[in-house]
């Protein structure tokens, strides 16, 4: 069964810490991966779509990379806003939907 | 501006009880979706629609029910055959090129959700 799996469920950082979160995907035909960001109480936001290995996207403090099994999601020297859930989604050739994960929820201290 | 608009923010179910949340775009946007978030799991897919007086049945579509009778319009019935509807319920919308349009990568965009609860 096609899985996406996100790391580390929660992260803690200091304001200006960089780190990076993680979505793993089983091999299975990848059409697309899609990174959102998830405010409490409202709908993801549209972030990143990555289409082949080596593909690099970035906007303002973060930046997506992808490889043959995994995307990253570079946050550097993230502010106190960047605080969110980010949530990863893939699309499999022939699958007519994206499979989510679960998402990685972000604190950033001040 | 153009969006997606989800109604109500906050909805109450009775036991035994259909209730329609409300999802419109102005994005001119031909696919729809309706998703479930619970805690602790990713979205799932209840149902989406590619075009006008289409829809298909997503990954737990049992106890729900939808329409599209217009382009802009995505209502999504929690039936009361659903047993456990307490769920963040989301609607998202995609550009898309017809049917068949799932070699397209555009984004899916969301709205802002409804939250249901049992009373």
């Amino acid at each position: 069964e096609d899985q996406v799996t996100q790391s580390p469920e929660a992260l803690r950082l200091q304001e200006g810490e960089s780190s990076s979160l993680n979505c793993s995907y089983t091999v299975s035909g990848l059409r697309g991966l899609f990174w959102y960001r998830q405010d409490p109480g409202k709908g993801p936001e549209f972030l990143f779509t990555l289409y082949s290995a080596g593909e690099e996207k970035e906007k303002e403090r973060l930046k997506a990379t992808l490889t043959k099994k995994e995307s990253f999601l570079h946050i550097t020297a993230p502010k106190p806003e960047d605080s969110a859930t980010y949530l990863c989604a893939v699309h499999y050739t022939g699958f007519q939907k994206l499979v989510f994960g679960t998402g990685t929820r972000l604190l950033v201290s001040p | 501006d153009g969006g997606i608009t989800q109604s109500p923010k906050y909805l109450f179910r009775k036991e035994g009880q259909n209730v329609t949340l409300s999802c419109e775009q102005n994005l001119n946007h031909d696919a729809m979706y309706w998703y479930r978030q619970d805690p602790g799991q990713g979205l799932r897919l209840i149902y989406y629609s590619q075009i006008v007086n289409d829809f298909q049945k997503g990954d737990i579509a049992e106890g729900y029910s939808v329409s599209r009778e217009k382009k802009e319009s995505f209502p999504l019935t929690v039936t009361s055959a659903q047993k456990n509807p307490t769920a963040f319920y989301l609607c998202a919308s995609r550009k898309s090129m017809g049917q068949g349009s799932w070699n397209s990568n555009q984004p899916q965009h969301f709205g802002d959700g409804t939250r249901l609860s049992i009373l």
